[in-house]
């Protein structure tokens, strides 16, 4: 099955930094990759994803690249802000549908006003 | 517009008591559920999906089960809990088109004491 690797497990960046999470997956067919934010006590909320074949994607102040020679990819935050602090978890799938999403372990990002 | 209601929000379980959670889905038809059970700063772990009424697929071997008594309904049982059964439990749900990614409910948090 597929397994995915998420790194760093904590983050901590200064308010207005960029911060970069990057996962990778082993399962080549896969080609369907959201990320989603936990906010304490909540359930994850997808914030941007990515399909195998575009290799960037962008959102405001996110964005997501894709290099599936690698098999591998990151999610991007630019000036980051307080509110950006939270638990980070990317995922990916073979296909849409039933197939279940497999999650990366999880990456704590803590922003420092 | 969907929506994904998940109850009871936190519940405290004496160790070997009976369990039940309930998650309905609303404003679409035969959605893929799936429950997940969040370990305290840990991943998500897939434990139960399902792609239609009654039927379920286990991936991890437990003392846990689910059933999908109607289309929009989802139930995570035990018969007797155990300990380690404490954590976050999440459903969500994922349509076939058009709506790739999943969506959360809230969450149950779950002591089992």
């Amino acid at each position: 099955g597929e397994n995915v690797e998420q790194h760093p497990s904590t983050l901590s960046v200064q308010e207005g930094d960029s911060a970069v999470i990057k996962c990778t997956y082993s399962d080549s067919a896969s080609n369907y990759f959201p990320w989603y934010k936990q906010e304490l006590g909540k359930g994850p909320q997808l914030i941007i994803d990515i399909r195998s074949n575009v290799g960037e994607k962008k959102d405001q102040r996110i964005a997501v690249t894709l290099n599936k020679t690698a098999k591998h990819f990151s999610l991007h935050i630019t000036e980051t802000q307080p509110e950006d602090s939270a638990v980070y978890f990317c995922a990916a799938s073979r296909g849409v549908g039933r197939r279940a999403l497999t999650f990366g372990s999880g990456t704590r990002l803590q922003v420092q006003p | 517009s969907q929506t994904i209601h998940q109850w009871p929000a936190t519940l405290v379980q004496p160790v070997g008591s009976p369990l039940s959670l309930e998650c309905t889905v609303e404003g679409t038809s035969n959605p893929n559920l799936y429950w997940y059970r969040q370990a305290a700063g840990r991943g998500l772990q897939l434990l139960f999906y399902s792609v239609g009424i009654g039927q379920i697929s286990s991936e991890v071997p437990q003392n846990l089960s689910a059933s999908r008594p109607q289309d929009r309904q989802f139930i995570l049982s035990s018969k007797k809990l155990l300990l380690s059964d404490s954590g976050f439990y999440l459903c969500a749900w994922r349509g076939d088109r058009g709506h790739y990614g999943y969506t959360f409910g809230s969450g149950t948090r779950l002591t089992v004491v």
